[in-house]
């Protein structure tokens, strides 16, 4: 089992939908998780991080953490075509190493 | 504040020569990752330093690949001799403080070997 996975994509969503992106890791031990957004060519920039379980909003982002699922979602309100990117999971494990999913490439069609 | 710095932007390079990219951390940060991003295999770390001492090198590939941190504000990526398979763009990355801080990533290095 990889130590993070994520939806394989591509995911394409209509302009003004709520794009949902979910990641799944392996270590239970896990504190800290982040939504990283690496547009074509470009390199990643934090976008979203969460420590505790719950809902985390930030303007039209959400993050929602859920340990006992070993589960991480992102969710964008209102999609916008400036949002098609690839989004990458990281994960900070219990050895204190950030690991990335393989990323999940979001369209948003207008 | 300027950012991470890596350098060169762009390496094209043929199989057997040595390859060494650079990196400046931003200032203050005491964390320094160094990451492979290729299609097949996604953003691999390869290195973490903190404090300039190595901490994690389980993710370098081999023997051709090291990796040094002389200072804080310096640090570089070997590869001898090079092969095509090491074709792919390698990130530098620094952060402040350990934990779960922000890691900043540079524009990163296109490598092509030939």
């Amino acid at each position: 089992q990889k130590e993070v996975e994520q939806n394989s994509g591509p995911l394409s969503v209509p302009e003004g939908a709520i794009a949902s992106l979910n990641c799944t890791y392996s270590d239970r031990g896990s504190q800290s998780f982040f939504w990283y957004r690496q547009y074509s060519g470009k390199s990643p920039e934090l976008i979203m991080f969460i420590y505790s379980n719950g809902d985390k909003e930030d303007g039209r982002f959400t993050a929602q953490l859920n340990k006992a699922s070993q589960y991480v979602s992102l969710l964008i309100r209102d999609s916008q075509p400036s949002d098609s990117a690839t989004y990458l999971c990281a994960v900070r494990t219990s050895y204190d190493k950030v690991i990335f999913g393989p990323g999940t490439s979001l369209s948003v069609i207008p | 504040d300027a950012g991470v710095i890596q350098s060169p932007r762009h390496e094209v390079t043929e199989m057997g020569q040595e390859v060494t990219l650079r990196c400046k951390p931003i200032s203050g940060h005491n964390s320094l990752f160094w990451y492979r991003q290729t299609m097949m295999r996604g953003l691999e770390l390869l290195i973490y330093f903190n404090n300039n001492v190595p901490i994690d090198d389980s993710g370098m590939p081999e023997d051709r690949f090291s990796a040094k941190m002389p200072n804080a504000s310096f640090s570089t990526l070997k590869i001898q001799p090079s092969e095509p398979r090491d074709s792919a763009v390698y990130f530098c990355a620094s952060r402040k403080g350990q934990g779960g801080y922000e890691q900043y990533f540079g524009p990163g290095t296109r490598l092509t070997v030939t």
